[in-house]
């Protein structure tokens, strides 16, 4: 089966500018996360959307992060204004939800100057 | 509230020795708990999990992991360590019985397998 898709790769912003991560998740996966990882932690939940409401954004920094998941498929989450802590690398994440683990995308490596 | 804890930052050992890398967690009720391993630029890849059943789980790679709930732990296992297996592990928890909750990660530990 194809995995979960993120795109960019990599991005290099300055502060106060606006960026957006895309992810195309595994097919039939209901459950949606987006995760923050900072250099040298764990994952850091951010969102989870359960097809397309949003089950859990209690870490989600509000004034600056949003996410979206229309249709229930594919899903965005923009930053903006970027600040240089948000310099992280953002993995999106899929699973069948229940006891299935999450399956993630390779990430988008976010840096601001 | 739940959480994740690798007392490890980095293990180290000779290849083809047994290795353990170490989880605690605390969560409400029965959890469910996995096992994650990250190469470089690279997103998390699954290993085992432990939802019910026989306390030792056996996973991809020749990984296993036990499971103990009288001191909540769930320790990662390998008999016989490869160069390859050198890289990140994180271990994860949720309450049992709700899709709906939250996946916590430990902070994760470097394993490096010398030659």
């Amino acid at each position: 089966e194809a995995g979960v898709a993120q795109s960019p790769r990599y991005k290099i912003i300055e502060k106060r500018q606006s960026v957006a991560f895309w992810c195309n998740p595994i097919s039939g996966h209901a459950t949606l996360y987006w995760y923050q990882q900072i250099l040298g932690q764990g994952p850091k939940l951010l969102i989870q959307f359960q097809n397309n409401g949003v089950v859990d954004d209690s870490q989600l920094p509000k004034d600056r992060f949003s996410a979206e998941r229309l249709k229930g498929v594919d899903s965005t989450l923009k930053i903006q204004p970027a600040k240089l802590e948000d310099s992280a690398v953002y993995l999106c994440a899929s699973s069948e939800g229940g006891g299935s683990p999450l399956h993630f995308g390779n990430g988008t490596r976010l840096t601001v100057t | 509230a739940q959480s994740v804890a690798q007392p490890e930052d980095q293990v180290n050992v000779a290849e083809g020795n047994p290795l353990t890398v170490k989880c605690t967690y605390s969560v409400s009720g029965n959890p469910y708990l996995f096992w994650y391993v990250q190469y470089p630029n690279r997103g998390l890849q699954f290993l085992l999990k432990y939802i019910t059943g026989d306390n030792l789980v056996k996973g991809s790679y020749g990984f296993e992991a036990e499971f103990n709930k009288s001191q909540t732990s769930f320790h990662l296992k390998k008999p016989s360590a490869l160069v390859s297996d050198s890289a990140l592990y994180f271990c994860a928890v949720r309450p049992l019985g709700s899709s709906a909750s939250k996946i916590i990660f430990g902070s994760g530990t470097r394993l490096s397998i010398r030659p």
